[in-house]
């Protein structure tokens, strides 16, 4: 069956612009999390999304960052005011049921954003 | 808090030989214990888990990996090495009784397995 993909692959963009990244979730997974890959380091937790709503968002740097998942499906990485400290592999991840039940996570390719 | 140490950045090992990825783990409640595999351009894979039962898990492409709670580690391992399974290797954990869903990663440790 079809994984989690994400939108675009990779994504270069100027200093100061807004952002949006798209993740497309395994279907009927409602658990979804974003999370921050940078060069030769492992990947950082976001956000985590149970369904519509944002459950746990403690990962997400500052108020730059922003992530929606209107109904429970798609969800867009939302970044304003791109930095150059913002460049990294964005990797999108769903689970059919959230961890309490200790079920993993399928991650998507990722997405590269390279901010100039 | 939680977190996640791979001492070894690389690891080199001949084909055939046995392999050993060390990771160990700090959590405060339960441990959830997890292995993933990258290759280049591509997403993380999942390879086993370790959440209850059993210390030794067994996962995908003939890897297993033993939790040891005295330890707190959770080394993967392989018998016998292919040269295919040259790759990233990232350990996680999250804390089974945090209301969070949080992974926390290691930093990776790279496999190099040489014919």
């Amino acid at each position: 069956g079809a994984g989690v993909s994400q939108t675009p692959s990779n994504k270069v963009t100027e200093k100061g612009k807004y952002v949006e990244l798209r993740c497309d979730p395994i279907s009927g997974h409602t658990a979804l999390y974003w999370y921050r890959q940078s060069l030769g380091q492992g990947p950082e937790f976001l956000i985590y999304f149970q369904g519509t709503g944002a459950a746990d968002d403690s990962g997400l740097p500052n108020d730059r960052f922003f992530a929606v998942r209107p109904e429970g499906s798609v969800s867009t990485l939302k970044i304003q005011r791109t930095e150059r400290g913002d460049s990294a592999v964005y990797l999108c991840a769903s689970s059919l049921m959230s961890l309490a039940g200790g079920g993993e996570q399928f991650f998507g390719p990722g997405t590269r954003l390279t901010v100039l | 808090a939680q977190s996640v140490a791979q001492p070894e950045d690389q690891v080199n090992v001949a084909e055939g030989n046995p392999l050993t990825v060390k990771c160990t783990y700090s959590v405060s409640g339960n441990p959830y214990l997890f292995w993933y595999v990258q290759y280049p351009n591509r997403g993380l894979q999942f390879l086993l888990k370790y959440i209850t039962g059993d210390n030794l898990v067994k996962g995908s492409y003939g890897f297993e990996a033993e939790f040891n709670k005295s330890q707190t580690s959770f080394h993967l391992k392989k018998p016998s090495a292919l040269v295919s399974d040259s790759a990233l290797y990232f350990c996680a954990v999250r804390d089974g009784r945090a209301a969070g869903n949080k992974l926390t990663f290691g930093g990776g440790t790279r496999v190099l397995v040489k014919p």
